[in-house]
C-alpha cells in the first residue's frame, strides 16, 4: 500500500471550513483513499473514501486531484466536537487488505 | 448495532501475566485486525486475520499471538505480559473485499506493571 504523508497539526476557527491536506504521490491505480478521524480516547471512526471523483457525504467532502497525489478533506463549517486527529490512508482494492495508519493530523477547532 | 465489541475496557497486570483481549463484530465482516496505540506513535498494526481461519503478521507482532475463532470473533494473547506493552488496544474489522472503511471498537486500556 501507498504511504501517506500530512501536515502534523491544523488549527482551524469555529464554523470555518477546515481543509486537511494529505500527500499520496505513489498512489496506485487500483488503491483508494480513506479518512478516518480520531477523537481522544475513542476508536477511529470512518469519514469518507474516494477512488477518482470528489466524494461527498453528512461529514465532510473529499476533493483529489486530478493526478491522485494528493487529496483534501474538507469540513464545510468546523464545530468545536471536529477537534481530532485526522488520518488519511490508502488502500488497493483486494480479496484481502490491511491498513497501516500514519500519524495523522491533529486538527484544533478554536472557539 | 453494536458493530465491533471489546473486553474487557480496562485492565492492569503484572509483569509475566497473561491475559486475552476478546473482539467480536456483528456485521458479517471477514477481515479483522489488531491495533495498538502508544502515546504520539498513532495505530500499529500487531496482527491481521483476512477471513475466517487466516491470520497474519501486522508492524509490531511480537510478544502476541491471536486466534480467529469464527468469522465474529478475533482474540489477541499476550502470553507473559511486559510493561512495554502497556497501551490501547483496538480492534477493527471491514467487509475485506473492494472498498470498504473499517469499523473500530472502543479500545482496551492495558496497563502491565
Amino acid at each position: 500500500d501507498a504511504k501517506t504523508t500530512q501536515p502534523p497539526s491544523m488549527d482551524c476557527a469555529e464554523g470555518r471550513a477546515a481543509n486537511l491536506p494529505c500527500n499520496h504521490s505513489t498512489i496506485s491505480g487500483n488503491e483508494y483513499v480513506y479518512w478516518y478521524r480520531q477523537i481522544h480516547s475513542q476508536g477511529p471512526q470512518y469519514i469518507i473514501h474516494g477512488l477518482k471523483n470528489n466524494e461527498t457525504n453528512e461529514m465532510a467532502s473529499l476533493i483529489i486531484t486530478e493526478d491522485r497525489k494528493s487529496s483534501t478533506l474538507i469540513l464545510p463549517h468546523a464545530t468545536l466536537r471536529d477537534t481530532a486527529v485526522y488520518y488519511c490512508i490508502v488502500r488497493a482494492e483486494a480479496s484481502y487488505d490491511k491498513v497501516i495508519f500514519g500519524p495523522g493530523t491533529s486538527l484544533s477547532v478554536i472557539p | 448495532n453494536a458493530g465491533v465489541t471489546q473486553t474487557p475496557k480496562f485492565q492492569v497486570l503484572k509483569t509475566g501475566q497473561s491475559m486475552t483481549l476478546q473482539c467480536a463484530q456483528d456485521m458479517n465482516h471477514n477481515s479483522m485486525y489488531w491495533y495498538r496505540q502508544d502515546p504520539g506513535m498513532g495505530l500499529r498494526l500487531i496482527y491481521y486475520s483476512a477471513s475466517e481461519g487466516t491470520t497474519d503478521k501486522g508492524e509490531v507482532p511480537n510478544g502476541y499471538n491471536v486466534s480467529r475463532l469464527n468469522k465474529r470473533e478475533f482474540s489477541l494473547r499476550l502470553e507473559s505480559a511486559a510493561p512495554s506493552q502497556t497501551s490501547v488496544y483496538f480492534c477493527a474489522s471491514s467487509i475485506g473485499q473492494r472498498s470498504g472503511g473499517y469499523t473500530f471498537g472502543s479500545g482496551t486500556r492495558l496497563t502491565v506493571v
